[in-house]
């Protein structure tokens, strides 16, 4: 148990729609990571933020959104749904920002669009 | 962050030692090397990481050479259980994402 935890673990919703992905960071950790697993894209970045702020970005989509609360859990917004949207969604979190320290990812949140 | 190359897929006897190799020569001295492996679509498992020096904790060892170019992560006693993909990374010190290749699927068998 990574100590991170991501709900929903699985989301079966029709393309156009939206949906939220939330995750829990272990205790403590003030950075949350967010990454997209397909099948024909493997493992890709998506965002950071730390301590509530945007930190950095990577091949995330216009219709995506994230955001940090101030009680540091961070949510994923998913919008005008594609069939290419279906992927796992994984959440990661560490102490600060950096290399120096590993990120632990959660067991992520299946997206099947349909 | 440097490229790194690892061999697609490798098998390994149960209860034997398993090296997975890296190649990562384009490797700079800010830049940590870092192992995870992911058994199934489970979230990626950290399993160690390193700078300079070899590295050993209760999962495996982490072997970098001097020169830095390469890594090979030791699994002592491979289990059945540590059938999985793992992916060797290299972060800059200041870099907050990470870039997973395709890894290297190892398969222990009895």
């Amino acid at each position: 148990d990574s100590g991170v935890t991501q709900t929903p673990k699985h989301l079966i919703t029709a393309t156009g729609q939206r949906v939220t992905l939330r995750c829990s960071p272990r205790s403590g950790d003030l950075s949350v990571y967010w990454y997209q697993q397909s099948l024909d894209q493997g493992l890709q970045f998506l965002i950071h933020y730390y301590n509530g702020e945007e930190r950095a970005k990577g091949n995330i989509l216009e219709r995506f959104s994230a955001q940090q609360f101030p009680d540091l859990h961070s949510e994923l917004n998913l919008s005008s749904l594609e069939l290419g949207d279906s992927a796992l969604y994984f959440c990661a979190s560490s102490p600060g920002q950096g290399a120096a320290q590993p990120q632990h990812f959660g067991d992520g949140t299946r997206l099947s669009i349909l | 962050d440097a490229k790194t190359t690892q061999p697609p897929s490798m098998d390994c006897a149960e209860g034997r030692a398993a090296n997975l190799p890296c190649n990562h020569s384009t490797i700079s001295g800010n830049e940590y090397v870092y192992w995870y492996r992911q058994i199934h679509s489970q979230g990626p498992q950290y399993i160690i990481h390193g700078l300079k020096n070899n590295e050993t904790n209760e999962m495996a060892s982490l072997i970098i050479t001097e020169d830095r170019k390469s890594s090979t992560l030791i699994l002592p006693h491979a289990t059945l259980r540590d059938t999985a993909v793992y992916y060797c990374i290299v972060r800059a010190i200041y870099n907050n994402d990470m870039r997973f290749g395709a890894g290297t699927r190892l398969t222990v068998k009895p």
